[in-house]
């Protein structure tokens, strides 16, 4: 079954500097996402992605986070200037282009395990 | 504000028994609720449901939703080991334009052998 691939599993970052979080989606999926998972919590939504687009964003992704899909097939985040706070597993995911039920349903990556020193 | 609660937060049960997991939400303009399992770190899905009283079942795991009540509920019969992981609820509103779950805080079921 395809999958969505997310590189790298663990990335340990000292406070202030940039990460980027790589995320390659399933081949014929359109529609992108971000979401995090700080431990002990529930996975919130961070930011979605169409056409080229950010479709929609919550409160947590403020200035010092971006997304880009600089190639068609890669899918990053990147946080400029890292806190402490960041800290977390963070999970990519897509899903089918069309309408309907299948739009919904998200295949999420193994995440990336964010640590900020 | 849009809510997904989850109950209860952590089981442990027998291999052979039966679990129940609920999951009710508030949330505006329903639209769909999705359940998955998060085994090590991606989830995977299980269901989707949007019809009341309608039940989806694949294997042992089935689900009914309740939109009446606000609820839903994952049953697993014959529990193995292999059930063990963190059994997770999303809502998906309809004032999201890309369908953006909305998580409960997860159940963590431990099954013992």
């Amino acid at each position: 079954e395809p999958e969505v691939t997310q590189t790298p599993s663990h990335q340990v970052t000292q406070m202030g500097q940039e990460v980027i979080l790589r995320c390659v989606p399933i081949s014929n999926h359109l529609y992108f996402y971000w979401y995090r998972q700080i431990l002990g919590q529930k996975v919130e939504f961070l930011v979605s992605f169409y056409n080229n687009e950010i479709s929609e964003k919550s409160e947590i992704f403020d200035d010092q986070f971006s997304v880009e899909r600089p190639d068609g097939s890669n899918f990053t985040l990147k946080i400029r200037s890292t806190k402490l706070e960041d800290s977390a597993m963070y999970f990519c995911a897509s899903s089918e282009q069309g309408r309907g039920p299948h739009r919904e349903k998200l295949f999420f990556g193994s995440g990336t395990q964010l640590s900020v020193l | 504000e849009d809510k997904v609660v989850q109950s209860p937060l952590s089981l442990v049960v027998h291999e052979g028994d039966t679990v129940t997991l609920n999951c009710s939400y508030e949330v505006t303009n329903f639209r769909s609720l999705l359940w998955y399992k998060q085994e090590k770190k991606a989830p995977t899905f299980l269901f989707m449901l949007t019809s009341s009283g309608i039940e989806k079942k694949s294997g042992r795991l089935s689900s009914i939703l309740d939109k009446k009540e606000l609820f839903s509920i994952l049953n697993i019969t014959a529990t193995q080991t292999g059930d063990s992981a963190i059994y997770l609820c999303a809502v998906v509103p309809t004032t999201s334009g890309t369908y953006k779950y909305i998580f409960g805080t997860g159940t963590r079921l431990k099954v013992l052998a």
